[in-house]
Protein backbone atom coordinates (compact mmCIF):
# COMPACT_ATOMS: atom_id res chain seq x y z
CA UNK A 1 0.00 0.00 0.00
CA UNK A 2 0.71 3.31 -0.85
CA UNK A 3 1.58 6.20 1.98
CA UNK A 4 2.17 9.46 1.80
CA UNK A 5 4.23 11.77 5.05
CA UNK A 6 3.81 15.10 5.26
CA UNK A 7 6.81 16.74 7.58
CA UNK A 8 5.97 19.20 9.83
CA UNK A 9 2.33 19.58 11.51
CA UNK A 10 2.73 23.05 11.38
CA UNK A 11 4.47 25.92 8.94
CA UNK A 12 4.54 29.41 10.03
CA UNK A 13 6.01 32.01 7.18
CA UNK A 14 5.51 36.19 6.94
CA UNK A 15 3.45 37.59 4.43
CA UNK A 16 5.52 37.71 1.54
CA UNK A 17 8.04 35.14 2.17
CA UNK A 18 8.43 31.56 0.38
CA UNK A 19 6.11 29.11 0.99
CA UNK A 20 7.52 25.51 1.08
CA UNK A 21 5.44 22.31 2.83
CA UNK A 22 7.19 18.86 2.24
CA UNK A 23 5.73 15.80 1.16
CA UNK A 24 7.20 12.62 0.72
CA UNK A 25 5.54 9.07 -0.74
CA UNK A 26 6.23 5.52 -0.48
CA UNK A 27 4.87 3.80 -4.26
CA UNK A 28 6.59 0.85 -6.26
CA UNK A 29 4.75 2.32 -9.26
CA UNK A 30 4.32 5.59 -10.55
CA UNK A 31 2.16 7.81 -8.43
CA UNK A 32 -0.86 9.88 -9.05
CA UNK A 33 0.14 12.87 -6.76
CA UNK A 34 -2.51 15.83 -4.99
CA UNK A 35 -2.20 18.57 -3.04
CA UNK A 36 -5.55 19.77 -1.12
CA UNK A 37 -6.27 22.78 0.92
CA UNK A 38 -8.67 23.24 3.54
CA UNK A 39 -9.82 26.62 4.78
CA UNK A 40 -12.14 26.58 7.77
CA UNK A 41 -14.99 24.87 7.68
CA UNK A 42 -14.91 23.80 4.70
CA UNK A 43 -14.15 20.80 2.41
CA UNK A 44 -10.85 19.86 0.70
CA UNK A 45 -10.25 21.68 -2.50
CA UNK A 46 -7.41 20.57 -5.25
CA UNK A 47 -4.69 22.69 -5.35
CA UNK A 48 -2.72 21.01 -8.30
CA UNK A 49 -2.28 17.42 -9.59
CA UNK A 50 0.51 15.37 -10.64
CA UNK A 51 0.01 12.30 -13.25
CA UNK A 52 1.95 12.28 -15.81
CA UNK A 53 4.21 14.24 -17.88
CA UNK A 54 6.12 17.58 -16.66
CA UNK A 55 6.86 17.18 -13.84
CA UNK A 56 7.02 21.04 -12.24
CA UNK A 57 3.01 21.38 -12.05
CA UNK A 58 1.53 24.46 -11.82
CA UNK A 59 -1.84 24.65 -9.89
CA UNK A 60 -4.46 27.52 -8.61
CA UNK A 61 -3.52 30.53 -6.00
CA UNK A 62 0.24 30.89 -7.68
CA UNK A 63 1.10 27.32 -5.60
CA UNK A 64 3.33 24.80 -7.69
CA UNK A 65 4.81 21.47 -6.81
CA UNK A 66 7.73 19.42 -8.67
CA UNK A 67 7.40 15.73 -8.67
CA UNK A 68 10.85 13.97 -7.91
CA UNK A 69 11.02 10.78 -8.62
CA UNK A 70 14.37 9.94 -7.07
CA UNK A 71 13.57 11.71 -4.04
CA UNK A 72 9.76 10.24 -3.78
CA UNK A 73 8.70 13.81 -3.30
CA UNK A 74 6.41 15.94 -4.48
CA UNK A 75 7.04 19.44 -2.09
CA UNK A 76 4.52 22.57 -2.87
CA UNK A 77 5.80 25.92 -2.92
CA UNK A 78 4.43 29.66 -3.42
CA UNK A 79 7.00 32.30 -4.11
CA UNK A 80 5.19 34.90 -2.30
CA UNK A 81 2.67 34.35 1.24
CA UNK A 82 -0.60 36.01 1.12
CA UNK A 83 -2.44 36.67 4.54
CA UNK A 84 -5.49 34.17 2.76
CA UNK A 85 -3.00 31.28 2.24
CA UNK A 86 -3.23 30.35 5.76
CA UNK A 87 -4.92 27.26 6.18
CA UNK A 88 -4.45 23.39 6.40
CA UNK A 89 -2.56 21.65 3.28
CA UNK A 90 -2.91 17.87 2.11
CA UNK A 91 -0.51 16.13 0.26
CA UNK A 92 -2.37 12.91 -1.27
CA UNK A 93 -1.72 9.78 -3.27
CA UNK A 94 -4.19 7.98 -5.32
CA UNK A 95 -3.50 3.99 -4.23
CA UNK A 96 -4.16 1.27 -6.64
CA UNK A 97 -6.59 -1.02 -4.49
CA UNK A 98 -9.19 -4.10 -5.10
CA UNK A 99 -12.13 -2.78 -7.07
CA UNK A 100 -10.09 0.88 -8.07
CA UNK A 101 -8.51 3.49 -6.44
CA UNK A 102 -8.40 5.13 -3.20
CA UNK A 103 -7.28 8.41 -2.12
CA UNK A 104 -4.68 8.10 0.37
CA UNK A 105 -3.87 11.80 2.52
CA UNK A 106 -1.13 13.02 4.41
CA UNK A 107 -1.92 13.76 7.82
CA UNK A 108 -1.55 17.61 7.15
CA UNK A 109 -0.09 20.60 7.07
CA UNK A 110 -1.06 23.51 8.67
CA UNK A 111 -0.06 27.37 7.10
CA UNK A 112 0.49 29.95 9.38
CA UNK A 113 1.09 33.30 7.79
CA UNK A 114 2.13 36.21 9.63
CA UNK A 115 1.72 39.89 8.47
CA UNK B 1 -24.03 25.44 -8.58
CA UNK B 2 -22.59 22.25 -9.26
CA UNK B 3 -21.10 21.29 -6.09
CA UNK B 4 -20.61 18.34 -3.73
CA UNK B 5 -23.84 18.93 -1.02
CA UNK B 6 -24.16 17.16 2.20
CA UNK B 7 -26.97 17.44 5.07
CA UNK B 8 -27.05 18.51 7.91
CA UNK B 9 -24.19 20.15 8.51
CA UNK B 10 -24.10 20.19 12.60
CA UNK B 11 -25.30 17.19 13.83
CA UNK B 12 -25.84 16.84 17.71
CA UNK B 13 -27.05 13.49 19.15
CA UNK B 14 -26.71 11.57 22.40
CA UNK B 15 -24.97 8.19 22.49
CA UNK B 16 -27.11 5.29 21.11
CA UNK B 17 -29.39 7.03 18.91
CA UNK B 18 -29.26 6.48 14.94
CA UNK B 19 -29.15 9.52 12.47
CA UNK B 20 -28.18 9.84 8.88
CA UNK B 21 -26.21 11.74 6.53
CA UNK B 22 -27.19 12.79 3.04
CA UNK B 23 -24.79 13.53 -0.48
CA UNK B 24 -25.86 14.53 -3.61
CA UNK B 25 -23.70 15.76 -6.36
CA UNK B 26 -24.45 17.44 -9.65
CA UNK B 27 -21.42 16.69 -10.87
CA UNK B 28 -22.14 14.21 -13.26
CA UNK B 29 -19.87 11.91 -11.36
CA UNK B 30 -20.13 8.48 -10.96
CA UNK B 31 -17.54 7.53 -8.19
CA UNK B 32 -18.86 8.73 -4.54
CA UNK B 33 -17.13 8.61 -0.99
CA UNK B 34 -17.39 8.70 2.78
CA UNK B 35 -14.18 10.14 4.48
CA UNK B 36 -13.91 10.69 8.43
CA UNK B 37 -11.59 13.54 9.50
CA UNK B 38 -10.67 13.14 12.89
CA UNK B 39 -10.05 16.26 16.04
CA UNK B 40 -6.62 16.32 14.50
CA UNK B 41 -7.42 16.84 10.83
CA UNK B 42 -6.43 13.14 9.78
CA UNK B 43 -8.59 12.13 7.09
CA UNK B 44 -9.43 8.15 6.11
CA UNK B 45 -11.52 7.04 3.63
CA UNK B 46 -14.73 4.72 4.82
CA UNK B 47 -16.52 3.80 1.89
CA UNK B 48 -16.36 4.19 -1.86
CA UNK B 49 -19.33 3.62 -4.23
CA UNK B 50 -18.87 3.18 -8.36
CA UNK B 51 -22.09 3.40 -10.41
CA UNK B 52 -23.85 2.62 -6.95
CA UNK B 53 -21.90 -0.28 -6.30
CA UNK B 54 -19.74 -0.29 -3.39
CA UNK B 55 -16.04 -0.90 -4.56
CA UNK B 56 -14.21 0.04 -1.41
CA UNK B 57 -15.20 -1.08 2.33
CA UNK B 58 -12.58 -0.28 4.74
CA UNK B 59 -12.33 -1.46 8.26
CA UNK B 60 -15.74 0.28 9.49
CA UNK B 61 -17.90 -0.69 12.68
CA UNK B 62 -21.23 -2.41 10.63
CA UNK B 63 -22.81 0.03 12.88
CA UNK B 64 -21.88 2.50 9.55
CA UNK B 65 -24.05 1.87 6.42
CA UNK B 66 -23.79 3.31 3.38
CA UNK B 67 -26.64 3.27 0.89
CA UNK B 68 -26.60 4.73 -2.95
CA UNK B 69 -30.08 4.86 -4.63
CA UNK B 70 -28.38 6.36 -7.67
CA UNK B 71 -24.91 7.50 -8.73
CA UNK B 72 -25.18 11.36 -7.72
CA UNK B 73 -26.79 10.10 -3.77
CA UNK B 74 -25.30 8.64 -1.32
CA UNK B 75 -25.85 8.24 2.02
CA UNK B 76 -24.70 7.72 5.63
CA UNK B 77 -26.75 5.84 8.47
CA UNK B 78 -24.78 5.00 11.47
CA UNK B 79 -26.58 2.99 14.20
CA UNK B 80 -26.24 3.49 17.86
CA UNK B 81 -24.10 6.04 18.23
CA UNK B 82 -20.84 6.44 20.19
CA UNK B 83 -18.58 8.85 21.74
CA UNK B 84 -15.54 7.61 19.10
CA UNK B 85 -17.75 8.34 16.08
CA UNK B 86 -17.78 12.35 17.14
CA UNK B 87 -15.47 13.67 13.99
CA UNK B 88 -16.13 15.35 10.85
CA UNK B 89 -17.47 13.63 7.56
CA UNK B 90 -16.80 14.26 4.25
CA UNK B 91 -18.91 13.16 1.14
CA UNK B 92 -16.82 13.40 -2.16
CA UNK B 93 -17.24 12.43 -5.59
CA UNK B 94 -14.79 11.89 -8.61
CA UNK B 95 -15.31 10.82 -12.09
CA UNK B 96 -14.08 7.28 -13.31
CA UNK B 97 -12.55 6.69 -9.71
CA UNK B 98 -13.58 2.91 -9.77
CA UNK B 99 -10.30 2.75 -12.65
CA UNK B 100 -8.84 6.33 -12.89
CA UNK B 101 -6.60 6.82 -9.90
CA UNK B 102 -5.76 10.12 -11.50
CA UNK B 103 -9.13 11.97 -10.89
CA UNK B 104 -9.07 14.35 -8.10
CA UNK B 105 -11.93 14.27 -5.05
CA UNK B 106 -14.18 17.22 -4.99
CA UNK B 107 -15.18 17.48 -1.64
CA UNK B 108 -18.87 18.43 -0.20
CA UNK B 109 -18.27 20.97 2.90
CA UNK B 110 -18.60 17.96 6.00
CA UNK B 111 -20.86 17.28 8.31
CA UNK B 112 -19.65 17.84 11.90
CA UNK B 113 -21.08 14.97 14.26
CA UNK B 114 -21.17 15.54 17.95
CA UNK B 115 -22.19 12.59 19.96
CA UNK B 116 -22.70 13.54 23.79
Amino acid sequence: AQSVTQLGSHVSVSEGALVLLRCNYSSSVPPYLFWYVQYPNQGLQLLLKYTTGATLVKGINGFEAEFKKSETSFHLTKPSAHMSDAAEYFCAVSDLVTGGFKTIFGAGTRLFVKA
Amino acid sequence: DTAVSQTPKYLVTQMGNDKSIKCEQNLGHDTMYWYKQDSKKFLKIMFSYNNKELIINETVPNRFSPKSPDKAHLNLHINSLELGDSAVYFCASSLGGGGQGRSPLHFGNGTRLTVT
